[in-house]
């Protein structure tokens, strides 16, 4: 079966530190990677996804980037935080190529707090 | 632009039984989605839609009328630990997922 890691689960960082976000994913090959935030209240935000190694697509330019340095490793990242960057961080996986059944898999979620 | 509306939050009865609605525009439609959150938690799925009609599991239903840009989602015999935010997505024509902001759903004993 196929399951999907997240870490760290908490993190509190100062303003202008990096940061580094780690999902991996197990019993499957080519995934389609996602990174998404969630705001209090608001719906889920599209950071980057991935259908390849390699390959990444931003949705949002900001100052956050994404790699993907193996098949079922995503990573998300930062030079300098910003305090806007707080938030509840979700990486997620679905099958390899293009369905309108393919259903998302969540990770148990990254709570960044940026002070 | 493209747009989710669900109800920021309900309350409902243990035992009773609760609609949770969703409208979507949307540029193109693929599918409609139901997941559940539970606080702190990572969403999981519930439900997936993509022809008009109403699907069963269980103890919930999902109802889509594309022709309306309407869904929702039915919770029969609420318990306790259905208390949770249900988030409604749409798949776009171009495959990419709009997510509304979800449904808080409080249960009262």
């Amino acid at each position: 079966s196929q399951t999907i890691h997240q870490w760290p689960a908490t993190l509190v960082q100062p303003v202008g530190s990096p940061l580094s976000l780690e999902c991996t994913v197990e019993g499957t090959s080519n995934p389609n990677l996602y990174w998404y935030r969630q705001a209090a209240g608001r719906g889920l935000q599209l950071l980057f996804y991935s259908v390849g190694i390699g390959q990444i697509s931003s949705e949002v330019p900001q100052n956050l980037s994404a790699s993907r340095p193996q098949d079922r490793q995503f990573i998300l990242s930062s030079k300098k935080l910003l305090l806007s960057d707080s938030g509840f961080y979700l990486c997620a996986w679905s099958p390899t190529g293009v369905s309108g059944a393919n259903v998302l898999t969540f990770g148990a979620g990254s709570r960044l707090t940026v002070l | 632009g493209q747009n989710i509306d669900q109800p920021t939050e309900m309350t409902a009865t243990e035992g009773a039984i609760v609609q949770i609605n969703c409208t979507y525009q949307t540029s193109g439609f693929n599918g409609l989605f139901w997941y559940q959150q539970h606080a702190g938690e990572a969403p999981t799925f519930l439900s997936y839609n993509v022809l008009d009609g109403l699907e069963e599991k269980g103890r919930f239903s999902s109802f889509l009328s594309r022709s309306k840009g309407y869904s929702y989602l039915l919770l029969k015999e609420l318990q306790m630990k259905d208390s949770a935010s249900y988030l409604c997505a749409v798949l776009d024509s171009n495959y990419q997922l709009i997510w509304g902001a979800g449904t808080k759903l409080i249960i009262k004993p």
